[in-house]
């Protein structure tokens, strides 16, 4: 079955730059874009940005530009996130999450999301 | 681009039906039909219950549905059970293959 296994949980310092993993399985991994989503604690899901792995092509959401890279390795089937510049607002859970199969306009399914807590 | 907007908490009793609303824009939800709703239990990675606007992906109970007018999208699960206390997110497609998401509504069974 489709699966999406991210990385554990990190701390990391104002300033410093943290890089999660999403391993995938079960799928062509080139067929299907990668979105990635956090969630502060007690709040909503923002939506941060995709990569296509088959091409490395990437869009983020405008309050990301510049801190946010997204990137792919096709010989693992991988993608990683990394925001830079951390603040103690970026303290969040980060989902990947893949287009859904019958519609590239939802996301399904989802990794079990990785908390990278930012504190000094 | 802004957040949409759900209601921070929702109530109903078991066997009751309650709606969710998620209002947003001529940019966002009146512009595509394409919303999607996801389930997210305490501690859980949300879970696709409904796709462009009314869809259900397979596994889901009929009891969750769908529906969008003008600005605003609705979900609405009928008969509720226990296991449907959770949260509730909305997102719209806002053009550009950029995505929107709602800040997200709890739903307590009385």
């Amino acid at each position: 079955q489709v699966q999406l296994v991210q990385s554990g949980a990190d701390v990391k310092k104002p300033g410093a730059s943290v890089k999660v993993s999403c391993k995938t399985s079960g799928y062509t991994f080139t067929a299907y874009y990668i979105q990635w989503v956090r969630q502060a604690p007690g709040q909503g899901l923002e939506w941060m940005g995709w990569i296509n792995p088959n091409r490395g092509g990437t869009k983020y959401a405008q309050k990301f530009q510049g801190r946010l890279t997204m990137t792919s390795d096709t010989s693992t089937n991988t993608v990683y996130m990394e925001l830079s510049g951390l603040r103690p607002g970026d303290t969040a859970v980060y989902f990947c999450a893949r287009d859904a199969y019958r519609s590239p306009n939802s996301f399904d399914p989802w990794g079990q999301g990785t908390l990278v807590s930012v504190a000094s | 681009q802004s957040a949409l907007t759900q209601p921070r908490s929702v109530s109903g009793s078991p066997g009751q039906s309650v709606t969710i609303s998620c209002t947003g824009t001529s940019s966002d939800i009146g512009g595509y039909n394409f919303v999607s709703w996801y389930q997210q239990h305490p501690g859980k990675a949300p879970k696709l219950i409904i796709y462009d606007v009314s869809k259900r992906p397979s596994g889901v109970p009929d009891r969750f549905s769908g529906s969008k007018s003008g600005n605003t999208a609705s979900l609405t699960i009928s008969v509720l059970q226990a296991e449907d206390e959770a949260d509730y997110h909305c997102c719209s497609n806002a053009g550009s293959y950029t995505w929107v998401f709602g800040g997200g509504t709890k739903l307590t069974v009385l």
